[in-house]
């Protein structure tokens, strides 16, 4: 597609049930990265792929975050035991070149509210 | 640890006015600085970006001041519009890094 696509738009969650967040990429995108934003404010970065591989991962709390990108499927993110502080929108972004010499283009965003 | 401090975290401003946006970084291996702008709902969309090797980069009404010594960077919003209107981040990033590391935000209200 010509847009990042994300889903659900809105998911909401009890304290320590699962969530998971799914991202389809800009077709021809070899990039994606997912960022989370807390309150309106600034981006934490979570992991990013190169295609099916991970290629950073410096910001994932892998205790109970997870993701994936699988060839011919939306790249996910799951959040296991979810945890009030994971409210947040999730945002998916997809780069043809990695970013660095091109722009992400973000996804209008996944909000998760854990009650 | 904030690797890029922005600030007004708010700014407002009437119609025609110059909106003026500063950032500033620590580490000198950033070489990427791009301004995002986001409307309430949507996700963020690239405005403008600079490298070091340049100090200014205009593309219409939206201008980038770099200042490589100091470590700092700007965005200036001019003849600014209600359209205008949003949340503007500023990110920075190494050539070996495709990870952004974001300023905190600054909203911007154009009045009418």
């Amino acid at each position: 597609g010509e847009e990042v696509a994300q889903t659900p738009k809105h998911l909401v969650r009890g304290e320590g049930q699962k969530a998971k967040l799914y991202c389809a990429p800009i077709k021809g995108h070899s990039y994606v990265f997912w960022y989370q934003q807390v309150l309106k404010n600034e981006f934490k970065f979570l992991i990013s792929f190169q295609n099916e591989n991970v290629f950073d991962e410096t910001g994932m709390p892998k205790e109970r975050f997870s993701a994936k990108c699988l060839p011919n499927s939306p790249c996910s993110l799951e959040i296991q035991a979810t945890k009030l502080e994971d409210s947040a929108v999730y945002f998916c972004a997809s780069s043809q070149s990695g970013g660095q010499t091109g722009e992400l283009f973000f996804g209008e965003g996944s909000r998760l509210t854990v009650l | 640890q904030q690797q890029v401090k922005q600030s007004p975290q708010s700014l407002i401003v009437q119609k025609g006015g110059i909106s003026i946006i500063n950032c500033a970084y620590e580490n000198t291996a950033f070489d990427y600085f791009p301004w995002y702008q986001q409307f309430p709902g949507k996700g963020p969309a690239l405005l403008i970006a600079i490298r070091p090797d340049v100090s200014e980069k205009k593309e219409g009404r939206f201008t980038i001041s770099f200042n490589k010594s100091a470590k700092q960077f700007s965005l200036h919003i001019m003849d600014s519009q209600p359209g205008d209107s949003a949340t503007y981040f500023c990110a920075a990033s190494r050539s070996n890094d495709y990870k952004l590391s974001f300023g905190a935000g600054t909203t911007v209200t154009v009045r009418a």
